[in-house]
């Protein structure tokens, strides 16, 4: 079964960089896009990317411009999401979602993980 | 400020039907197919409605879809206190080329 388990709740300052990853397992990752979706407290989901499966290439929403890095590993079946310059208001829950196409949208979805941003 | 616009929230008696709305324009849900997530308190959004109107395998019939022009609608009958949740409506954006969702809706259960 299709199974994205993420790494753990992190706590990080602001102007760090915080690198969240998300295994794949259950299928094979170079046939799907992998998207990032992230959840402030009490806000709705704000979309931030995605990884093309074909060559790995990524793209990215225009809020996260040169901020954001996603990137896969292979070898290991785990797709990466790095933010940096870290500022209150990225602190938010950060999933990682499969994305069967634009019909179907984000069948498969990580756990989540919790960044919070604080001094 | 949200690029699909929700209502805020929805309530209604359980048994009874409720529909929640999401507007956007010809570069998203116009030429684009529209899902719908459930997000119960604590858990990552599942997938209700793909394609506008299909329900993935699970999904039970009281939930349904549609779709016209620039706008779409999510259909939830005979409600149950356990379709208590934040409800999102989502589609591609082809002009931003972009993933875009809905604010969110809240549905309360009285």
């Amino acid at each position: 079964q299709v199974q994205l388990v993420q790494s753990g709740a992190e706590v990080k300052k602001p102007g760090a960089s915080v690198k969240v990853s998300c295994k794949a397992s259950g299928y094979t990752i170079t046939n799907y896009y992998m998207h990032w979706v992230r959840q402030a407290p009490g806000q709705g989901l704000e979309w931030m990317g995605l990884i093309n499966p074909f060559d790995g290439g990524p793209s990215y929403a225009q809020s996260f411009q040169g901020r954001v890095t996603m990137t896969r590993d292979t070898s290991t079946t785990t797709v990466y999401m790095e933010l940096s310059s870290l500022r209150f208001e990225d602190t938010a829950v950060y999933y990682c979602a499969r994305y069967d196409g634009h019909r179907v949208g984000f069948l498969y979805w990580g756990q989540g993980t919790l960044v919070t941003v604080s001094s | 400020q949200s690029v699909l616009t929700q209502p805020p929230s929805v309530s209604a008696a359980p048994g009874q039907r409720v529909t929640i709305s999401c507007s956007g324009s010809s570069s998203n849900i116009g030429n684009n197919f529209v899902s719908w997530y459930q997000q119960l308190p604590g858990t990552a959004p599942k997938l209700l409605i793909y394609g506008n109107n299909e329900r993935p395998s699970g999904i039970p019939d009281r939930f349904s879809g549609s779709k016209s022009g620039t706008s779409a609608t999510l259909g939830i009958t005979d409600l149950q206190t356990g379709d208590e949740a934040d409800y999102y409506c989502g589609t591609w954006d082809s002009s931003l080329n972009a993933g875009v969702f809905g604010g969110g809706t809240k549905l309360t259960v009285l």
